[in-house]
């Protein structure tokens, strides 16, 4: 089966741009999507397939894919942008659903 | 306006059953394309997916846990209910329950959440 790798932390300065990003097989296939965790909050979906921002959220999140490779991109990012972020694709094989371990961003 | 919420016990024994139930409304689990999920995450670490329900009763379950998930439809048609049997103390976890809005198999998306429940398997 497939997995999705994630650095466990990443840190960025206030105002400056941060890339967050998934590594898997899976990702050749299936487009990543990205998921904002705070803590004691239910995770909130930010940027989904080739550039699906959902209402609401801030235009600083970008996503994009090389390969078998995932970025979530924060341009600008605010102390608000500090929180998890998970990504979610399907198995390559079985198509079920996949997470990767997450990603903790510090906005310094 | 979707919402979803999940009730469930707090506090189960090991080897017990466990049931949830997601309540949701704005949207009918029958519309082409929709489905719900079931997610959980035991406390500090990642989110893991569980189960899946499509709008047409199809349902999918995670390899490592299929043998004792099961995802229905309540008669109700508002609720989907989650059973997960012989409970141990790793399943510990918040449990979510989660829309998706249309079947994209490239791109698989949840865009409403529930606020979970928390789980706490202990003798």
């Amino acid at each position: 089966s497939s997995e999705l790798t994630q650095d466990p932390a990443v840190s960025v300065a206030l105002g400056q741009t941060v890339r967050i990003t998934c590594q898997g097989d899976s990702l050749t296939t299936y487009y990543a999507t990205w998921y904002q965790q705070k803590p004691g909050q239910a995770p909130l979906l930010v940027f989904y397939g080739v550039d699906n921002r959902p209402s609401g959220i801030p235009d600083r999140f970008s996503g994009s894919t090389s390969g078998n490779t995932a970025s979530l991109t924060i341009t600008a990012a605010q102390a608000e942008d500090e929180a998890d972020y998970y990504c979610s694709s399907r198995d390559s094989s079985s198509h079920n659903l996949l997470f990767g371990a997450g990603t903790k961003l510090t906005v310094l | 306006q979707i919402t979803l919420r999940e009730a469930g016990p707090t506090l189960v024994k090991p080897t017990q059953t466990l049931t949830l139930t997601c309540t949701f409304s704005g949207f009918s689990l029958t519309t082409t394309g929709v489905s719900v999920a079931w997610i959980r995450q035991p406390p500090g670490k990642a989110l893991e997916w569980l189960a899946l329900l499509y709008w047409d009763d199809d349902k999918r379950y995670s390899p490592s846990l299929r043998d004792r998930l099961t995802i229905t439809k309540d008669t109700s048609g508002n609720r989907v209910v989650l059973t997960l049997t012989n409970v141990d103390p790793v399943d510990t976890a918040t449990y979510y329950c989660a829309h998706s809005p249309y079947f994209d198999i490239l791109r698989p998306f949840f865009d409403f959440w529930g606020q979970g429940t928390l789980v706490i398997v202990s003798s």
